[in-house]
Protein backbone atom coordinates (compact mmCIF):
# COMPACT_ATOMS: atom_id res chain seq x y z
CA UNK A 1 0.00 0.00 0.00
CA UNK A 2 0.79 3.98 -0.13
CA UNK A 3 3.00 5.65 2.20
CA UNK A 4 3.40 9.00 2.84
CA UNK A 5 5.84 10.37 4.63
CA UNK A 6 6.36 14.39 5.86
CA UNK A 7 8.62 16.46 6.84
CA UNK A 8 9.28 18.68 8.78
CA UNK A 9 6.62 18.30 11.58
CA UNK A 10 7.30 21.56 13.05
CA UNK A 11 8.48 24.37 11.06
CA UNK A 12 9.21 28.20 12.39
CA UNK A 13 9.59 31.40 9.90
CA UNK A 14 10.19 34.68 9.84
CA UNK A 15 7.08 36.69 8.41
CA UNK A 16 8.51 37.25 4.86
CA UNK A 17 10.36 34.80 4.15
CA UNK A 18 9.43 31.16 2.75
CA UNK A 19 8.76 27.93 3.96
CA UNK A 20 8.90 24.75 2.51
CA UNK A 21 7.62 21.32 3.50
CA UNK A 22 8.15 18.13 1.93
CA UNK A 23 6.68 14.78 1.27
CA UNK A 24 7.60 11.37 -0.16
CA UNK A 25 5.46 8.42 -1.53
CA UNK A 26 5.60 4.65 -1.99
CA UNK A 27 3.04 3.93 -4.39
CA UNK A 28 4.43 4.89 -8.57
CA UNK A 29 1.09 4.60 -9.79
CA UNK A 30 -0.13 7.67 -7.09
CA UNK A 31 -1.18 10.24 -9.74
CA UNK A 32 -2.55 13.06 -7.75
CA UNK A 33 -1.00 14.65 -4.97
CA UNK A 34 -3.16 17.77 -2.74
CA UNK A 35 -1.67 19.82 0.31
CA UNK A 36 -4.80 20.52 2.84
CA UNK A 37 -4.18 23.51 5.17
CA UNK A 38 -6.05 23.08 8.90
CA UNK A 39 -6.27 26.28 10.65
CA UNK A 40 -6.65 25.82 14.46
CA UNK A 41 -10.28 24.38 15.49
CA UNK A 42 -11.19 23.91 11.89
CA UNK A 43 -11.42 21.41 8.91
CA UNK A 44 -9.01 20.54 6.28
CA UNK A 45 -9.69 22.62 3.41
CA UNK A 46 -7.73 21.77 -0.05
CA UNK A 47 -5.38 24.57 -1.06
CA UNK A 48 -3.12 23.01 -4.12
CA UNK A 49 -3.26 20.10 -5.67
CA UNK A 50 -0.86 18.62 -8.81
CA UNK A 51 -1.38 15.81 -11.28
CA UNK A 52 1.47 13.62 -12.51
CA UNK A 53 1.73 15.03 -15.61
CA UNK A 54 3.13 18.42 -14.70
CA UNK A 55 6.15 19.00 -12.48
CA UNK A 56 4.91 22.19 -10.89
CA UNK A 57 2.18 24.30 -10.05
CA UNK A 58 1.76 28.07 -8.38
CA UNK A 59 -1.03 29.65 -7.36
CA UNK A 60 -0.23 33.38 -5.77
CA UNK A 61 2.50 32.79 -2.78
CA UNK A 62 1.93 28.67 -3.42
CA UNK A 63 3.19 26.30 -5.44
CA UNK A 64 3.73 22.60 -5.55
CA UNK A 65 6.80 20.62 -7.61
CA UNK A 66 6.52 17.01 -7.96
CA UNK A 67 9.72 14.68 -8.94
CA UNK A 68 7.99 11.68 -10.02
CA UNK A 69 11.39 9.75 -10.35
CA UNK A 70 12.41 10.28 -6.67
CA UNK A 71 8.66 9.97 -5.54
CA UNK A 72 8.37 13.05 -3.54
CA UNK A 73 6.80 16.38 -3.91
CA UNK A 74 6.87 20.08 -2.08
CA UNK A 75 5.13 22.92 -1.36
CA UNK A 76 6.55 26.22 -1.29
CA UNK A 77 5.25 28.73 0.03
CA UNK A 78 6.57 32.46 -0.38
CA UNK A 79 6.51 35.77 1.68
CA UNK A 80 4.69 34.02 4.27
CA UNK A 81 1.99 35.77 6.27
CA UNK A 82 0.23 35.68 10.15
CA UNK A 83 -2.45 33.63 8.22
CA UNK A 84 -0.46 30.68 6.78
CA UNK A 85 0.34 30.07 10.51
CA UNK A 86 -1.54 26.40 10.28
CA UNK A 87 -1.18 22.56 9.90
CA UNK A 88 -0.52 21.46 6.48
CA UNK A 89 -1.06 18.08 5.32
CA UNK A 90 -0.23 16.43 2.11
CA UNK A 91 -1.58 13.62 0.90
CA UNK A 92 -1.31 10.83 -2.08
CA UNK A 93 -3.85 8.05 -3.47
CA UNK A 94 -3.32 4.30 -2.97
CA UNK A 95 -3.37 3.44 -6.66
CA UNK A 96 -4.51 5.75 -9.54
CA UNK A 97 -8.05 4.80 -9.90
CA UNK A 98 -10.40 7.87 -8.69
CA UNK A 99 -11.47 5.94 -6.32
CA UNK A 100 -8.49 4.84 -4.63
CA UNK A 101 -8.15 5.92 -1.35
CA UNK A 102 -6.30 8.99 -0.62
CA UNK A 103 -3.36 8.33 2.25
CA UNK A 104 -2.14 11.18 4.55
CA UNK A 105 1.08 12.25 5.80
CA UNK A 106 1.31 13.21 9.44
CA UNK A 107 1.20 16.95 8.83
CA UNK A 108 3.52 20.04 9.53
CA UNK A 109 2.89 22.83 11.91
CA UNK A 110 3.82 26.16 10.54
CA UNK A 111 3.83 29.23 12.90
CA UNK A 112 4.72 32.67 11.32
CA UNK A 113 7.11 34.84 13.30
CA UNK A 114 6.26 38.40 13.43
CA UNK B 1 -24.15 26.46 0.07
CA UNK B 2 -22.46 23.17 -1.02
CA UNK B 3 -21.10 21.38 2.26
CA UNK B 4 -20.30 18.48 4.41
CA UNK B 5 -22.15 18.38 7.75
CA UNK B 6 -21.51 16.86 10.97
CA UNK B 7 -23.54 15.95 14.51
CA UNK B 8 -22.38 16.82 17.04
CA UNK B 9 -19.79 18.73 17.14
CA UNK B 10 -18.82 17.61 20.99
CA UNK B 11 -19.68 14.74 23.14
CA UNK B 12 -18.66 13.36 25.74
CA UNK B 13 -19.52 10.08 26.94
CA UNK B 14 -18.52 6.81 28.93
CA UNK B 15 -17.12 3.82 28.05
CA UNK B 16 -19.13 0.89 26.51
CA UNK B 17 -22.34 3.61 25.79
CA UNK B 18 -23.87 3.20 22.22
CA UNK B 19 -22.47 6.75 19.87
CA UNK B 20 -23.82 7.59 16.49
CA UNK B 21 -22.10 10.51 14.75
CA UNK B 22 -23.96 11.59 11.78
CA UNK B 23 -22.64 13.14 8.42
CA UNK B 24 -24.14 14.46 5.73
CA UNK B 25 -23.38 16.15 2.30
CA UNK B 26 -25.06 17.86 -0.08
CA UNK B 27 -23.16 17.87 -3.11
CA UNK B 28 -24.23 14.02 -4.43
CA UNK B 29 -21.27 12.50 -4.02
CA UNK B 30 -20.61 9.04 -4.36
CA UNK B 31 -17.38 8.73 -1.74
CA UNK B 32 -17.49 9.76 1.44
CA UNK B 33 -15.38 8.20 4.34
CA UNK B 34 -14.02 8.73 7.92
CA UNK B 35 -11.26 9.72 9.49
CA UNK B 36 -9.46 10.30 12.74
CA UNK B 37 -7.25 12.69 13.82
CA UNK B 38 -4.43 12.23 16.58
CA UNK B 39 -1.76 14.52 17.08
CA UNK B 40 1.19 13.64 15.37
CA UNK B 41 -0.36 11.14 13.15
CA UNK B 42 -2.10 13.07 10.80
CA UNK B 43 -5.30 11.69 9.20
CA UNK B 44 -5.92 7.87 9.31
CA UNK B 45 -9.14 6.17 7.04
CA UNK B 46 -11.70 4.47 9.21
CA UNK B 47 -13.99 3.30 7.26
CA UNK B 48 -14.87 4.72 3.18
CA UNK B 49 -17.89 3.87 0.91
CA UNK B 50 -17.58 4.35 -3.03
CA UNK B 51 -21.91 4.33 -2.68
CA UNK B 52 -24.87 2.94 -1.52
CA UNK B 53 -24.77 0.41 0.40
CA UNK B 54 -20.96 -0.51 -0.83
CA UNK B 55 -18.75 0.35 2.52
CA UNK B 56 -15.30 -1.22 3.41
CA UNK B 57 -12.31 -0.98 6.12
CA UNK B 58 -9.61 1.98 5.98
CA UNK B 59 -6.51 1.41 7.78
CA UNK B 60 -8.08 2.15 11.30
CA UNK B 61 -11.45 -0.09 11.48
CA UNK B 62 -11.46 -1.78 14.89
CA UNK B 63 -14.44 -1.16 17.47
CA UNK B 64 -16.44 1.09 14.60
CA UNK B 65 -19.08 0.43 12.13
CA UNK B 66 -20.61 2.66 9.23
CA UNK B 67 -24.32 2.26 7.01
CA UNK B 68 -24.73 3.86 3.68
CA UNK B 69 -28.30 3.57 3.01
CA UNK B 70 -28.44 6.53 0.96
CA UNK B 71 -26.19 8.62 -1.05
CA UNK B 72 -26.08 11.91 0.94
CA UNK B 73 -25.62 10.26 4.50
CA UNK B 74 -23.11 8.51 6.05
CA UNK B 75 -23.12 7.67 10.03
CA UNK B 76 -20.42 6.79 12.29
CA UNK B 77 -21.31 4.37 14.97
CA UNK B 78 -19.82 3.54 18.04
CA UNK B 79 -21.19 0.44 19.56
CA UNK B 80 -18.90 -0.02 22.87
CA UNK B 81 -17.25 3.03 23.44
CA UNK B 82 -13.42 3.04 24.90
CA UNK B 83 -10.63 5.55 25.66
CA UNK B 84 -8.53 5.31 22.89
CA UNK B 85 -11.17 6.27 21.27
CA UNK B 86 -11.04 9.78 21.91
CA UNK B 87 -10.27 11.45 19.09
CA UNK B 88 -11.35 14.25 17.11
CA UNK B 89 -13.48 12.51 13.64
CA UNK B 90 -13.85 13.91 10.62
CA UNK B 91 -16.35 13.10 7.79
CA UNK B 92 -15.18 13.79 3.98
CA UNK B 93 -16.97 13.29 0.68
CA UNK B 94 -15.46 13.68 -3.12
CA UNK B 95 -17.19 12.72 -6.53
CA UNK B 96 -15.38 10.32 -8.61
CA UNK B 97 -15.74 11.68 -11.85
CA UNK B 98 -12.54 12.64 -13.82
CA UNK B 99 -9.15 12.18 -12.60
CA UNK B 100 -9.30 13.20 -8.97
CA UNK B 101 -11.77 15.09 -7.27
CA UNK B 102 -11.60 17.77 -4.32
CA UNK B 103 -12.19 16.13 -1.20
CA UNK B 104 -14.36 18.37 1.18
CA UNK B 105 -14.44 17.51 5.03
CA UNK B 106 -17.22 18.40 7.74
CA UNK B 107 -16.64 20.50 10.62
CA UNK B 108 -15.12 17.79 12.64
CA UNK B 109 -16.51 15.53 15.63
CA UNK B 110 -14.23 16.04 18.82
CA UNK B 111 -15.06 13.12 20.95
CA UNK B 112 -14.05 12.09 24.73
CA UNK B 113 -14.80 8.47 26.11
CA UNK B 114 -13.83 8.46 29.89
Amino acid sequence: GENVEQHPSTLSVQEGDSAVIKCTYSDSASNYFPWYKQELGKRPQLIIDIRSNVGEKKDQRIAVTLNKTAKHFSLHITETQPEDSAVYFCAAPEGYSSASKIIFGSGTRLSIRP
Amino acid sequence: EAQVTQNPRYLITVTGKKLTVTCSQNMNHEYMSWYRQDPGLGLRQIYYSMNVEVTDKGDVPEGYKVSRKEKRNFPLILESPSPNQTSLYFCASRGLAGIRSEQFFGPGTRLTVL
